[in-house]
């Protein structure tokens, strides 16, 4: 298996722009995560997917994030419009459940910079 | 979730044993211990868990106190390819899965 796959693997925007993070989850897995990290707060997760729906998006910022996966196999996370305090390293991870005993996969991540 | 606290930074030489510590001291009776870390420009990977038995797979060893309120992450002979930063995030057995808590990790520099 080729991992979790995000696509781009850099992304350089104006501020203002809409921008679109993808992301490909590992075949059979049934957990879906997204993640950013910054310099200045780590690590934070931003919204959770089990089976498709949206379970705990508690994390995500504000109404400029969005999230979506519309099939088991691809999820994406948009920000409209950008600013430069989205500029951050985004990371998708997919496990096979939710329950404790099944680890996280992430993939490379997406480096955004908003200009 | 339980907070946990880790040295900012750690030394090791090549060849010898990294031991990472993590202190837990508010950890609960259904939170189990997790160790990821992350190399540079790269997505954090899974290395261990545990609950209250030692554990060891093929990347390291999980020494967890007999009170769980704290644990030591152990790579037996550290090589430079283990620089990284390591993060230790306790959990609870729920259905939150990997919803993980990231803190700031220990920095380790493995040298020559």
């Amino acid at each position: 298996d080729a991992g979790v796959i995000q696509s781009p693997r850099h992304e350089v925007t104006e501020m203002g722009q809409e921008v679109t993070l993808r992301c490909k989850p590992i075949s059979g897995h049934n957990s879906l995560f997204w993640y950013r990290q910054t310099m200045m707060r780590g690590l934070e997760l931003l919204i959770y997917f089990n089976n498709n729906v949206p379970i705990d998006d508690s994390g995500m910022p504000e109404d400029r994030f969005s999230a979506k996966m519309p099939n088991a196999s691809f999820s994406t996370l948009k920000i409209q419009p950008s600013e430069p305090r989205d500029s951050a390293v985004y990371f998708c991870a997919s496990s096979t459940g939710h329950a404790v005993g099944t680890e996280a996969f992430f993939g490379q991540g997406t480096r955004l910079t908003v200009v | 979730d339980a907070k946990t606290t880790q040295p900012p930074s750690m030394d090791c030489a090549e060849g010898r044993a990294a031991n990472l510590p993590c202190n837990h001291s508010t950890i609960s009776g259904n939170e189990y211990v997790y160790w990821y870390r992350q190399i540079h420009s790269q997505g954090p990977q899974y290395i261990i868990h545990g609950l209250k038995n030692n554990e060891t797979n093929e990347m390291a060893s999980l020494i967890i106190t007999e009170d769980r309120k704290s644990s030591t992450l152990i790579l037996p002979h550290a090589t430079l390819r283990d620089t990284a930063v390591y993060y230790c995030i306790v959990r609870v057995a729920s259905n939150a899965g990997n919803m993980l808590t990231f803190g700031g990790g220990t920095r380790l520099m493995v040298k020559p």
